[in-house]
């Protein structure tokens, strides 16, 4: 069964730091790994769409890797800002989730906190 | 482009009521989802539709049921709200199956006293 972690579970961090966060899945057999970003009481906005085929998608100040043989993804975030600060999920899309076809298997995400 | 909608925003349900949450999408998605996002515990899926007409069970359908009459709408369905229910759900939709992305609605939180 898939299961993906995020490490940390939490992280603060000063203004203009540049900073990682981790992502790991247990089967490689995935189509695709998606980054999103959640606000308290707010719903999901993707970030960045990683196709198995690739191993990287950049957008503004965000970069995130995949490395699909070994299971990890990771999400850089350069110049971190106060408004950065949220909830990053991981979720990758598996080719065979016991037939409910395009699921996507969540990690329990990384608590984000950018100080001025 | 509104993308998907879900409404009510918030709610607050007593033990045995019914409800439905909807869901609408305006992108031409062909599959929708239905998951629920407890703290701590990350989104599990209850329900998901890979068309009109076809719905199947997701992680912990439990509880729950839905329809999917058009291609826009799907709503999830509360017979008999229990305390265990009370959780934040979020409707979502893509394109197809394989290399196709998500989109998110904006949550339902529910609450069952």
């Amino acid at each position: 069964k898939q299961e993906v972690t995020q490490i940390p579970a939490a992280l603060s961090v000063p203004e203009g730091e540049n900073l990682v966060l981790n992502c790991s899945f247990t089967d490689s057999a995935i189509y695709n790994l998606q980054w999103f970003r959640q606000d308290p009481g707010k719903g999901l906005t993707s970030l960045l769409l990683i196709q198995s085929s690739q191993r990287e998608q950049t957008s503004g100040r965000l970069n995130a890797s995949l490395d699909k043989s070994s299971g990890r993804s990771t999400l850089y975030i350069a110049a971190s800002q106060p408004g950065d600060s949220a909830t990053y999920l991981c979720a990758v899309r598996p080719q065979d989730y016991g037939g409910s076809q395009g699921n996507l298997i969540f990690g329990k995400g990384t608590k984000l906190s950018v100080k001025p | 482009n509104a993308g998907v909608t879900q409404t009510p925003k918030f709610r607050i349900l007593k033990i045995g009521q019914s409800m439905t949450l909807q869901c609408t999408q305006d992108m031409n998605h062909n599959y929708m989802y239905w998951y629920r996002q407890d703290p701590g515990m990350g989104l599990k899926l209850i329900y998901y539709s890979v068309g009109a007409g076809i719905t199947d069970k997701g992680e912990v359908p439990n509880g729950y049921n839905v329809s999917r009459s058009t291609t826009e709408d799907f709503p999830l369905r509360l017979e008999l709200a229990a305390p265990s229910q009370t959780s934040v759900y979020f409707c979502a939709s893509s394109y197809a199956g394989g290399n196709y992305g998500y989109t998110f609605g904006s949550g339902t939180r529910l609450t069952v006293v």
